[in-house]
């Protein structure tokens, strides 16, 4: 099983920041399988990246993702107030799929 | 439009059954896999199983296998997620979600609204 490491767990942060979210794995995420995740509270899960950097159709640009192997980041450019919830990555190379823990990014 | 809507919100007591359902709509259901995912508090989210539709062909985190069945009825485009006999540990948001291509590894592009299990006596 690839186990997800998030951290930090919260980020503080103030709108027009930068946020830097990273989730490291266990053993080598083939092919990228890396997605990200935002949850809203009240709300399902909305997919942002897959394949470790592609954005998700409709998702705005402040939103990226890099890395590869072992080591990925999700990047808000500048935080807008509804930015502040909570982040998960998830892998999709194998099985069982697994999420890290879960970053929350909330205001400073 | 694709759609997954999920069963409502249940109140059981331990050693209940129960069995809580996803309907999708707006794609070719037996073409897609199906998860599950359980969200609670403190816990985050995890990824319970999944279930290819077409073929009724599943898949299990260890985590969770024995404890819950995955199945799926494609004559009327539902998954379910079901116990027979419900733990206060059980008490949880649960989340159906779609693969977002066809194939067996994917993200998940579409999600249930939720279906939120209270186990208490």
């Amino acid at each position: 099983e690839i186990v997800l490491t998030q951290s930090p767990g919260t980020l503080s942060l103030s709108p027009g920041e930068r946020a830097t979210l990273s989730c490291r794995a266990s053993q080598s995420v083939t092919n990228n399988y890396l997605a990200w995740y935002q949850q809203k509270p009240g709300q399902a899960p909305r997919l942002l990246i897959y394949g470790a950097s592609r954005r998700e159709t409709g998702i705005p640009d402040r939103f990226s993702g890099s890395g590869s192997g072992t080591d990925f980041t999700l990047t808000i450019s500048r935080l807008e107030p509804e930015d502040f919830v909570v982040y998960y990555c998830q892998q999709y190379d194998n099985s069982p799929r697994t999420f890290g823990q879960g970053t929350k990014v909330e205001i400073k | 439009e694709v759609q997954l809507v999920q069963s409502g919100a249940e109140v059981k007591k331990p050693g209940e059954s129960l069995k809580i359902s996803c309907k999708g709509s707006g794609y070719s259901f037996t073409s897609y896999w199906i998860a599950w995912v359980r969200l609670m508090p403190e816990k985050g989210l995890e990824w319970m199983g999944m279930i290819y539709p077409g073929v009724s062909e599943t898949r299990y985190s260890p985590s969770f296998q024995g404890q819950v069945t995955i199945s799926a009825d494609e004559s009327i485009t539902t998954a379910y997620l079901q116990w027979s006999s419900l733990k206060a540990s059980d008490t949880a948001m649960y989340y159906c979600a779609r693969h977002s291509g066809t194939g067996y590894t994917y993200p998940f592009d579409y999600w249930g609204q939720g279906t939120l299990v209270t186990v208490s006596s």
